[in-house]
């Protein structure tokens, strides 16, 4: 089975554009979790969607958002980038999220970089 | 979620068993021990999970105590693949996982 996979790999992008990062989750998988990992605040939760619909999020502005089509791949798009958004940002899928005994399994991330 | 304690840093020898420490004593009864690994420039792996029983599979071994505070990540015979930080995750229902700052394990030759 593949795994979660992330595209694109690496980013570079300049203050104040947008960005828009794609992740596509293990097949039979109906839950997508994005989460921020950075060198100073580890990894954070961003939000989860579960079909089609955001069912948690994490304490981020709004410049970050995400969406779920309906065959569970997943986009998140960041606008007005800052400096402080180059991150590493990682997708992770589940079979349901919401089940405590369902593991997330993680892509390899985007790096993105903002200069 | 529960957080958990885990020890910075830790060194062990290739081939000998790796075990690496949570304190999680605020752990409530319905939630999960999750353990994941990461290596450098890597998404993180997930190794295994447990309620209150131990569990093996063919990554590891999880050890929870009875009264459920504290739990052992047991890699059996460690590479210098297993060099990775690994996060040891308090998780409940509905509930998104929190990333503490894990132990980085260094296995040396």
């Amino acid at each position: 089975k593949a795994g979660v996979t992330q595209t694109p790999r690496y980013l570079i992008k300049t203050r104040g554009q947008q960005v828009t990062l794609s992740c596509s989750p293990i097949s039979g998988h109906r839950s997508v979790s994005w989460y921020q990992q950075t060198p100073g605040q580890g990894l954070q939760f961003l939000f989860e969607y579960f079909s089609e619909t955001q069912r948690n999020k994490g304490n981020f502005p709004g410049r970050f958002s995400g969406r779920q089509f309906s065959n569970s791949r997943s986009e998140m798009n960041v606008s007005t980038l800052e400096l402080g958004d180059s991150a590493l940002y990682l997708c992770a899928s589940s079979v349901n999220g919401e089940f405590y005994n369902s593991p997330l399994h993680f892509g390899n991330g985007t790096r993105l970089t903002v200069t | 979620d529960a957080k958990t304690t885990q020890p910075p840093s830790m060194d062990c020898a290739e081939g000998r068993a790796a075990n690496l420490p949570c304190n999680h004593s605020t752990i409530s009864g319905n939630e999960y021990v999750y353990w994941y690994r990461q290596i450098h420039s890597q998404g993180p792996q997930y190794i295994i999970h447990g309620l209150k029983n131990n569990e093996t599979n063919e990554m590891a071994s999880l050890i929870i105590t009875e009264d459920r505070k504290s739990s052992t990540l047991i890699l059996p015979h460690a590479t210098l693949r297993d060099t990775a930080v690994y996060y040891c995750i308090v998780r409940n229902q509905g509930g998104k996982l929190i990333f503490g700052q894990g132990t980085e394990l260094s296995v040396k030759p």
